[in-house]
């Protein structure tokens, strides 16, 4: 257990759809970070929160949206769903928002569009 | 942005000989390499990372070199063992001054497979 937790593990939904996907970072870490990765694709970076603030932004589509809150878990919120969303999303998160202490991954929301 | 190649994509390696993945960035200001390893259907972990005013760093069977002149890096993989297979990802770190934003860019990933 790495101590980022991700639910759901497994979330199948219906092209157009809506889901939430959520992240818990390790304890004491402030930095949530979110990825994307498709079958034989790499990691793809979406977005970073520091602490409740969004930081930086990556190849995140306008359909997609997170927020960190008060008590630092993350929401990636995907909506209009199409089959191209299918991937595993990943949370990491870090002390801070820097490399001190690298990133730790969650295990992963496995989403399949159907 | 940053833009990291990693090659070979996939790698085939008799149990016991070495394994080299070679990985190049593009932006100057990166200054943290972290490579990660992903079994199948589970999460990146952390094997070994280097920090830009270091040129090579060790760690039992396995060395990350890096050519900040050339901005390459590389995984080297000695005495492989079947547990070694799996895929393989380099990342380039860089912080954005002012912003305190900082962003880790990946590779594509190299998958590979030590035959017993």
């Amino acid at each position: 257990d790495s101590g980022v937790t991700q639910t759901p593990k497994h979330l199948i939904t219906a092209t157009g759809q809506r889901v939430t996907l959520r992240c818990s970072p390790r304890s004491g870490d402030l930095s949530v970070y979110w990825y994307q990765q498709s079958l034989d694709q790499g990691l793809q970076f979406l977005i970073q929160y520091y602490n409740g603030e969004e930081r930086a932004k990556g190849n995140i589509l306008e359909r997609f949206s997170a927020q960190q809150f008060p008590d630092l878990h993350s929401e990636l919120n995907l909506s209009s769903l199409e089959l191209g969303d299918s991937a595993l999303y990943f949370c990491a998160s870090s002390p801070t928002g820097g490399m001190d202490y690298g990133y730790t991954f969650g295990s992963g929301t496995r989403l399949t569009v159907v | 942005g940053e833009n990291v190649e990693q090659h070979p994509s996939t790698l085939s390696v008799q149990e016991g000989d070495s394994a080299v993945i070679k990985c190049t960035y593009s932006d100057s200001a990166s200054n943290y390499f972290p490579w990660y390893k992903q079994e199948l259907g589970k999460r990146p972990q952390l094997i070994i990372d280097i920090r830009s005013n270091v040129g090579e760093k060790k760690d039992q069977r396995i060395a990350v070199t890096l050519n900040k002149t050339a901005k390459h890096f590389s995984l080297h993989i000695t005495e492989t063992q079947p547990e070694d297979s799996a895929v393989y990802f380099c990342a380039a770190f860089r912080a954005y001054s002012g912003a305190g934003s900082y962003q880790l860019t990946f590779g594509k990933g190299t998958k590979l497979s030590v035959i017993p």
